[in-house]
């Protein structure tokens, strides 16, 4: 069965860093787009930042919040997704998701949180 | 961007009972690959988004028969033919057609 297990999160100070690492299980990771969503809490879902496989160059796209801030990448390797996030900010606090592609996210992990506090 | 305009924001349904709801994005979802990248998600309490339409009208492999979307360019909907118990949570389209992929602001699906 296909599963996404997104660890990293946890309390961090404004402007500190932190990285996510998401790991995909029983499906061939390298052929699949990898995105991050996240959800404030108690409000909707935000899409942060998508990476391509291999055979589109592993293109990137981020939200406007955080671009310039945080950095998507992937270990094929080790199927593993990463969200870099530095110069974190409160408005930044959220559960964080991993999904399988973008355009149709079909498999979501359990979520990571992330806590920007002093 | 496109804004994705959701409706009924609340939905209070009777068990057995039909529900629809709305999204309505800003612009039109069809892509110059001529597919139309609208998706519905269900968000149970405590729980992860799941995934139950995309390409505005496929339902997904274990998602029940009584969830259908439908729709086109500018208007979609979803509709549960009769709800139950289990289908309490907040619902999301989302469209992923133009960067950046939005979503509409949820539908708080609960039973009366």
């Amino acid at each position: 069965e296909v599963q996404l297990v997104e660890s990293g999160g946890g309390l961090i100070q404004p402007g500190r860093s932190l990285r996510l690492s998401c790991k995909g299980f029983e499906f061939t990771f390298g052929d699949y787009a990898m995105s991050w969503f996240r959800q404030a809490p108690g409000k909707g879902l935000e899409w942060v930042s998508f990476i391509a496989n291999k055979a589109y160059s592993e293109t990137t796209e981020y939200a406007a919040s955080v671009k310039g801030r945080f950095t998507i990448s992937r270990d094929d390797s080790k199927s593993i997704a990463y969200l870099q996030m530095n110069s974190l900010k409160t408005e930044d606090t959220a559960v964080y998701y991993c999904t399988r592609g973008v355009r149709g996210p079909d498999y979501w992990g359990q979520g990571t949180l992330v806590t920007v506090s002093s | 961007d496109v804004v994705m305009t959701q409706s009924p924001l609340s939905l209070p349904v009777t068990l057995g009972q039909p529900a629809a709801i709305s999204c309505r994005p800003s612009q039109s979802l069809v892509h110059s690959d001529g597919n139309t990248y609208l998706n519905w998600f269900q968000q149970r309490p405590g729980q992860s988004p799941r995934r139950l339409i995309y390409m505005a009208s496929n339902r997904d492999s274990g998602v029940p028969d009584r969830f259908s979307g439908s729709g086109s360019g500018t208007d979609f909907t979803l509709k549960i033919s009769r709800v139950e118990a289990e289908d309490v949570g907040v619902y999301y389209c989302m469209q992923a057609t133009h960067w950046p992929v939005t979503f509409g602001g949820g539908t708080k699906v609960e039973i009366k």
